[in-house]
């Protein structure tokens, strides 16, 4: 079974310019979840959809941040414009979502997007 | 602040030798999880303790839930190359819907 998929891996531009990220979750997992994670940090929310619904999306910059889950599968990440201090992994994660809320459930990770602006 | 407190922040090792990093804090948790990560990858699950006092063991990876359900440590014995990586801790406040709150890691090292 195929596991979360993200592209790109890398991506490099100049600050000002938009970047656009892709995550494909497990097939069949109804939770989505976009983390930022700088360099020897802990993996930080940005934003969790439970189908294609955003639940948490309360530490998300949305003056520049943007995402969308339309058909409640596949979830694109945006940032415009995009600051140096945007330079960071973008994980995407997702968990089957079918604890009813009841438990913690395994986030299932994907590679990342690694983010370079300058 | 950091919720969740790791340590140390980073360990270098030789092959063959034990250690043991720590995870604390003071709020109360319903639940914690120990996630590796390996350079270019995501963190993948190793382990989720939810019973104070709890102990689980993994192959030569022990982990242990504080009796208060306030801190975790995880003890690997005979450490070997292939144990390097980020450790994460994430633990889900009581009454916080379930939602992870992480550590920033532990980054380990094991020298052949």
């Amino acid at each position: 079974e195929a596991g979360v998929v993200q592209s790109p891996r890398y991506k490099i531009i100049e600050k000002k310019q938009p970047v656009a990220f892709w995550c494909n979750p497990i097939s069949g997992h109804n939770t989505l979840y976009w983390y930022l994670q700088n360099l020897g940090q802990g993996p930080e929310l940005l934003i969790r959809y439970e189908n294609e619904e955003a639940v948490d999306d309360s530490q998300l910059p949305k003056d520049r941040f943007s995402a969308e889950r339309l058909k409640g599968v596949d979830s694109t990440l945006k940032i415009q414009p995009a600051e140096l201090g945007d330079s960071a992994v973008y994980l995407c994660a997702s968990s089957p979502g079918t604890s009813g809320g009841h438990r913690v459930e395994t986030q299932y990770f994907g590679p990342g997007t690694r983010l370079l602006v300058l | 602040t950091q919720l969740l407190e790791q340590s140390p922040q980073f360990l270098s090792i030789q092959e063959g030798e034990n250690l043991t990093v720590y995870c604390n804090s003071s709020s109360v948790f319903s639940s914690l999880q120990w996630y590796r990560q390996e350079p270019g990858e995501g963190p993948v699950l190793l382990v989720t303790v939810v019973t104070g006092g709890e102990v689980k063991k993994l192959k030569r990876l022990t982990f242990q839930f504080g009796d208060a359900r306030k801190d975790s440590s995880l003890h690997i014995t005979a450490a070997q190359p292939g144990d390097t990586g980020l450790y994460l801790c994430a633990g889900d406040e009581v009454d916080s819907n379930y939602q992870l709150i992480w550590g920033a890691g532990t980054k380990l090292i094991i020298k052949p």
